[in-house]
């Protein structure tokens, strides 16, 4: 069964920081690899995603994340953070049964952004 | 567009009364799946369904019982609730192929069972 690590609950950083969550994942094939993300009282929004191919992947808002398969990692960056990205962040893999698609979730890194 | 419409967004209930969440989407996508979120613990899959008439059950089933009435709605019923069951339910769809998907959330349901 497929599972995920993020071993960051909180972290905190200043508006124009740098920014990388960490996400380390446990799967027997190749994984599809998602990073979700959560603003207060609302639902979870794809940010990006990794299947096959470049293993550097850019997703919406200015934010990226790397497949490393040798360290079982995919980890979310930012060059800049700004305030508005203030919100808990979730990585998943995915694995195929049959016709649907199961996510397993990692708990979340809550990520607050002081100015 | 809606999207993905979940009814009702909070709820206290009794230990021992029967509840139904409502989820229906207008974006015609075959997959729909129901999530629990607890801190601490991220999100877990309650039970899925691949397509109209199919449910399959995911990681923490036990309490539950969906329905998948159509292609647009998918119920989810506690019918003797519990206090361990209080959480965040989230209803989701899918679209994409492997390898192209893309899961669309809910604005969640807020459930305190007392």
């Amino acid at each position: 069964a497929q599972s995920v690590t993020q071993p960051d609950i909180h972290i905190t950083v200043s508006e124009g920081a740098s920014l990388e969550l960490r996400c380390n994942y446990s799967y027997g094939a190749t994984p599809y690899l998602f990073w979700y993300v959560q603003s207060p009282g609302q639902g979870l929004q794809l940010l990006l995603k990794y299947f096959s191919g470049d293993t550097l992947v850019q997703g919406i808002k200015g934010f990226e994340a790397e497949f490393k398969r040798s360290q079982s990692s995919f980890n979310l960056r930012k060059p800049s953070v700004h305030w508005s990205d203030a919100a808990e962040y979730f990585c998943a893999v995915g694995a195929h049964t049959g016709t649907a698609s199961k996510l397993t979730f990692g708990t979340g890194t809550r990520l607050q952004v002081t100015l | 567009n809606a999207g993905v419409t979940q009814t009702p967004k909070f709820q206290v209930l009794k230990t021992g009364q029967s509840m139904t969440l409502q989820c229906a989407q207008d974006m015609n996508h075959n997959s729909m799946y129901w999530y629990r979120q607890d801190p601490g613990m991220g999100l877990r899959l309650i039970y899925y369904s691949a397509s109209e008439g199919t449910t399959d059950k995911g990681e923490v089933p036990n309490g539950y019982n969906v329905s998948r009435l159509n292609k647009r709605e998918f119920s989810l019923r506690l019918e003797s609730a519990a206090p361990s069951q209080t959480s965040v339910y989230f209803c989701a769809t899918r679209t994409g192929k492997m390898g192209n998907e893309k899961l669309f959330f809910g604005s969640g349901t807020q459930l305190s069972v007392l």
